[in-house]
């Protein structure tokens, strides 16, 4: 069964642009999270979707947006990109009922400059 | 809302010692308690997780303890190897925060041959 698949691997941006990274989940899961990695912060959620729907929202101003197709594949979108922006984005897949595992794909490296 | 301290943040064993990480959490809702490993350039990947209605849980060399009165969970890892060396995460979820784990700052383990 192929893992979660993330794109691109490595990103790199300019301050004020946006960007779209993609997420396609182990199939037949339905539920897609997002996090944020950097070395202050840790791991931080962004959202999750599941059929289609936003369930959760952290705490992250309003230019980082995602959504959900009905395939199950997420993309995420930041915009007016600013330098403390720079992270891996992480996405996870799992069933989506209850509390059930999250396996992550390897992530999108985004580097603000 | 939760919150997870995990500690030590790092961790030096020779090889074949055991090592333990342990975590905290804050909300009493919460009922899933998964741990991570995380290699370079590598999304973190599941090694184990346990649920609130048990309080223990093996799978070879890799246990998970929880003692839900003290909002306590560790991770026991025996017979280390060099491979073992990763940077290790604790999380917890549960009730409604559908999708959201919750992380642990993370623990680097360094096991010399």
């Amino acid at each position: 069964k192929a893992g979660v698949t993330q794109t691109p691997r490595y990103l790199i941006k300019t301050r004020g642009q946006q960007v779209t990274l993609s997420c396609s989940p182990i199939s037949g899961h339905r539920s897609v999270s997002w996090y944020q990695q950097t070395p202050g912060q840790g791991l931080q959620f962004l959202f999750e979707y599941f059929s289609e729907t936003q369930r959760n929202k952290g705490n992250f101003p309003g230019r980082f947006s995602g959504r959900q197709f009905s395939n199950s594949r997420s993309e995420m979108n930041v915009s007016t990109l600013e330098l403390g922006d720079s992270a891996l984005y992480l996405c996870a897949s799992s069933a989506g009922t209850g509390s059930q595992p999250q396996h992550f794909g390897d992530g999108t490296r985004l580097s603000i400059l | 809302g939760e919150n997870v301290e995990q500690h030590p943040s790092t961790l030096s064993v020779q090889e074949g010692d055991s090592a333990v990480i342990k975590c905290t959490y804050s909300d009493s809702a919460s009922n899933y308690f998964p741990w991570y490993k995380q290699e370079l350039g590598k999304g973190p990947q599941l090694i184990i997780d346990i649920r609130s209605n048990v309080g223990e849980k093996k799978d070879q060399r890799i246990a998970v303890t929880l003692n839900k009165t003290a909002k306590h969970f560790s991770l026991h890892i025996t017979e280390t190897q060099p491979e073992d060396s990763a940077v290790y995460f604790c999380a917890a979820s549960g009730g409604t925060s559908y999708g959201k784990l919750t992380f642990g700052q993370g623990t680097i383990l360094t096991v010399h041959p």
